[in-house]
């Protein structure tokens, strides 16, 4: 069974902070992740995947098989980076690309 | 910008009734999606589609959710007999058909209440 889980529900740090959003996985075969932001308001958007290794608003996430984690980062916190964070897993292309997500995190960044 | 439009915004729908939920995805997309998120709880997805037929379920898709393509723009859920635990906000989504990691594009969502 393929689970997500991110540990945080709630992450509070101070502008100019480094953050960072744990999310862990179990999945035996090769999983996809991503990183879906969910800014106040607005609709579910992809921040980032970690097939394409980029780096979006200063966010990046590394995929570590060993730990089977995929903890998203950015070294200074913005006030504009305060968001409900999702960590996602997808199977491989014949699954339909559905996405399995975490509860999520809801990230404060405060001035 | 295209988005993923989803119609309507919200919902309340006595028990027991049908509802329906609307969306028209990315013009140029041929995977579409229905997730749900009941309140407090994590975003679950429910099917996926492709090339007029169901390619993924989940074990909430059942006998009483239904997805069409009515059309060549409308993609919708169907919800037979509502029950008061269907309440929930209703996503939909769209990719394009990759090989690997489509993003996923979100609609607003359609909060359905059920009394």
């Amino acid at each position: 069974a393929q689970r997500v889980t991110q540990p945080e529900k709630l992450l509070s740090v101070f502008k100019g902070a480094p953050v960072e959003l744990k999310c862990n996985y179990s999945y035996s075969g090769s999983p996809e992740l991503f990183w879906y932001v969910q800014y106040s308001r607005q609709r579910l958007q992809l921040l980032l995947r970690h097939i394409s290794r980029e780096s979006i608003k200063g966010f990046t996430a590394d995929l570590n098989k060993g730990e089977t984690s995929f903890h998203l980062k950015k070294p200074f916190a913005q006030e504009e980076d305060s968001a409900m964070y999702y960590c996602a897993l997808s199977r491989p292309p014949n699954s339909g690309y559905a996405l399995n997500f975490g509860k999520g995190t809801s990230l404060l960044v405060t001035p | 910008e295209p988005e993923v439009t989803q119609t309507p915004s919200h919902q309340v729908t006595q028990m027991g009734q049908e509802v329906i939920l609307r969306c028209v995805p990315i013009s140029n997309h041929l995977y579409f999606y229905w997730y749900r998120q009941i309140l407090g709880q994590k975003v679950e997805f429910l099917v996926s589609f492709y090339n007029n037929e169901i390619s993924e379920k989940s074990e909430i898709f059942d006998d009483q959710f239904s997805v069409e393509r009515p059309d060549g723009s409308n993609f919708t859920l169907k919800i037979r007999s509502t029950k008061l635990e269907d309440s929930a906000m209703y996503f939909c989504a769209s990719s394009e058909d990759r090989l690997w990691s489509p993003e996923a594009f979100f609609g607003q969502g359609t909060r359905l209440t059920v009394v």
